[in-house]
């Protein structure tokens, strides 16, 4: 049963501490997404990557939040300092794309995030 | 701006009855839309529409697209407390821009 994997799942800490998010895409696919959810907002795209490159991270508050893939197993989306307002629920997403285009993206369970 | 439109934001009915859900939107390099449904966790892919006016079922869900007006519906017939979720409607260009959804409660 292939799905996307995502640790934690639920993370609590103080302002000002680096928080660390780690996803293990499906076996094959080769693009890789990063959103946030929250009540107010939704589900807001923060940054994808299209074999293990970068394609757009203008979703991202850039001076304290950053997404990398090291390997085709694992994206990373990192956020240092925390603030409260970072709190939400983090989804990673895969799903295969050729060309400018994705399709169909299976998401992963989330990571709950409380910042203090 | 690319922007997708859900309503109703929220829908009560009872356990047997049809809802119909809509998703209008205004993207540049349209590609496809796609339905999800999200309980608790994560959101779970439905459907996927790419061309005008064929209808994809799955059970009591059906979905049709409309690419000259710009919609889709989503219709659940004889409704179950397990439909009770959020619908969210994404449309796919080079990613994917997710409207902010129905929230679907179905007493019984």
């Amino acid at each position: 049963d292939a799905r996307v994997t995502q640790t934690p799942r639920h993370k609590v800490t103080e302002m000002g501490q680096e928080v660390t998010m780690r996803c293990q895409p499906i076996l094959g696919h080769n693009t890789v997404f990063w959103y946030r959810q929250t009540m107010m907002q939704g589900l807001e795209l923060l940054a994808y990557f299209r074999n293990r490159a970068p394609l757009d991270d203008s979703g991202m508050p850039k001076d304290r939040f950053s997404a990398e893939m090291p390997d085709a197993t694992l994206a990373t989306l990192k956020i240092q300092p925390s603030e409260p307002r970072d709190s939400a629920v983090y989804f990673c997403a895969s799903g295969l794309g050729a060309g400018r285009w994705s399709d169909i993206q299976y998401f992963g369970a989330g990571t709950r995030l409380s910042v203090l | 701006e690319d922007k997708v439109v859900q309503s109703p934001l929220s829908l009560v009915v009872h356990e047997g009855d049809t809802v119909t859900l809509n998703c209008s939107y205004e993207v540049t390099n349209f590609r496809s839309l796609l339905w999800y449904k999200q309980e608790k966790k994560a959101p779970t892919f439905l459907f996927m529409l790419t061309s005008s006016g064929i209808e994809k079922k799955s059970g009591r869900l059906s979905s049709i697209l409309d690419k000259k007006e710009l919609f889709s519906i989503l219709n659940i017939t004889a409704t179950q407390t397990g439909d009770s979720a959020i619908y969210l409607c994404a449309v796919g260009t080079d990613k994917l821009i997710f409207g902010t959804g129905t929230r679907l409660q179905v007493f019984p």
